[in-house]
């Protein structure tokens, strides 16, 4: 299986200002995504970083907030801008290694806490 | 309904005994199935998945899916307190096509505690 690793791995930001989150993977992968997991809450879908080209948003997403990069097939940037506290969540990088039947890993997540 | 609905919980075994998490899924077409356990302050680990119907078993781990009645499930033999976790079902439908195509829905999570 593919490691990825995030970071930061946690941070405390300032509202009104924007944090962006790292995730790199140790081989090429096919696909990448990010999820925000909110206290107590199961994982929600952000977006799907494309190689390339402009993310693929998920309902209630926009790229304005969560600016996302992914300028090659290892690397992927998820930016959340102007904070808020309610953007308080732990951030997840995801990949896929192969394109049928594949098993998506995540790295450790970026804890943010907007205060 | 929700696209993806597990059991409620939490759900609390005593040691040595059998756990049974249970997950429900909207019917759309062709899925892939995945279960993951979660410990706390943790990201997602994944344990088991599933493509086909049927049973599905890797060491104390069985996988069961049933595709008719739309459900699958995660049966933990043996239950050890080093198994108290959260656990999530994840479901794929291979049909969402283009740049959707590999994202996976998760339900709600089920709270796990395996005590002595």
């Amino acid at each position: 299986s593919a490691v990825i690793s995030q970071k930061p791995s946690r941070d405390i930001c300032q509202r009104g200002t924007s944090l962006t989150i790292q995730c790199q993977v140790d081989s090429q992968v096919t696909m990448m995504f990010w999820y925000r997991q909110q206290p107590g809450q199961s994982l929600t879908l952000i977006a799907t970083a494309n190689q390339g080209s402009e993310a693929t948003y998920e309902s209630g997403f926009v790229i304005d907030k969560f600016p996302i990069s992914r300028p090659n097939l290892t690397f992927s940037t998820l930016t959340v801008s102007n904070m808020s506290p309610e953007d308080s969540s732990i951030y997840l990088c995801s990949a896929l290694q192969l394109l049928m039947q594949a098993e998506a890993f995540f790295g450790q997540g970026t804890r943010l806490t907007v205060v | 309904q929700k696209e993806v609905e597990q059991n409620s919980g939490p759900l609390s075994v005593p040691e040595g005994a059998i756990a049974s998490l249970n997950c429900t899924y909207s019917d759309r077409g062709s899925q892939s199935f995945f279960w993951y356990r979660q410990y706390s302050g943790k990201s997602p680990e994944l344990i088991m998945f599933i493509y086909s119907n049927g049973d599905k078993e890797d060491g104390r781990f069985t996988a069961q899916l049933n595709k008719a009645s739309q459900y699958v499930s995660l049966l933990i033999r043996d239950s050890q307190p080093s198994d108290s976790a959260t656990y999530l079902c994840a479901v794929r439908w291979a049909n969402a096509g283009g740049t959707s195509y590999g994202k996976l829905t998760f339900g709600q999570g089920t709270i796990l505690t395996v005590h002595p």
